[in-house]
């Protein structure tokens, strides 16, 4: 199994600019999670999925961003416009039964916003 | 507010030490989950606790839940290089799905 998979690994952008982050969760797990981890505020939910359909999106922090999960396999975290503050680690990370076990998560995806 | 506190937020030892992480939680859980997330990598799934007393162990790292399911501590054993690292706790409330994560402890291992 290759894991989550997500890209891009890096991205520079300059303020302003949308972003769009991907994600690919493990075959046959139902439950998909979106994070973001800075050093001052730790590993942040912004939004989960169960079997495609968005539960709670509490945390994505205002409507500059954005998720979507079209099908099992494939989700899309956007940024628009980004801004210098969006700069952080975002992590994607799957599980099963409806993410009551354990996470695995992906590589990340490291947002540096000029 | 932060509802899960771990402590300590760093730790170093000398490697062949032992070294103890402590979370603690304002409210009972139903799990408790362990991740240790090395220097530029992912956190990494270690262990979920679910009954109250609960003690696993996985080689020289000891988990435990508490009585009151409100605590859990995570213990290594004669540390070693390779486990250096940041260990997360994460804790979900008995009312809630989501996971509520501690900021993690750092530790850092000289050889």
């Amino acid at each position: 199994d290759a894991g989550v998979i997500q890209s891009p690994r890096h991205e520079v952008t300059e303020m302003g600019q949308e972003v769009t982050l991907r994600c690919k969760p493990i075959s046959g797990h139902n439950s998909l999670f979106w994070y973001r981890q800075t050093m001052m505020r730790g590993l942040e939910l912004l939004i989960y999925f169960n079997n495609n359909v968005p539960i709670d999106d509490s945390g994505m922090p205002e409507d500059r961003f954005s998720a979507k999960m079209p099908n099992a396999s494939f989700s899309t975290l956007k940024i628009q416009p980004s801004e210098p503050r969006d700069s952080a680690v975002y992590f994607c990370a799957s599980s099963t039964h409806q993410g009551l076990s354990g996470y695995t998560f992906g590589s990340g995806t490291r947002l540096t916003v000029v | 507010g932060q509802q899960v506190m771990q402590i300590p937020q760093y730790q170093h030892v000398q490697e062949g030490e032992d070294f103890t992480t402590y979370c603690n939680s304002s409210t009972t859980l139903s799990n408790i989950q362990w991740y240790k997330q090395r220097p530029g990598g992912h956190p990494v799934f270690l262990i979920q606790l679910v009954k109250s007393g609960e003690v696993k162990k996985q080689k020289r790292l000891t988990f435990q839940f508490g009585e009151a399911k409100k605590n859990s501590s995570l213990h290594i054993t004669a540390t070693q290089t390779t486990d250096v690292g940041t260990y997360f706790c994460a804790g979900r409330k008995v009312d809630n799905r989501k996971l509520i994560w501690g900021l993690g402890t750092s530790l850092a291992v000289n050889p």
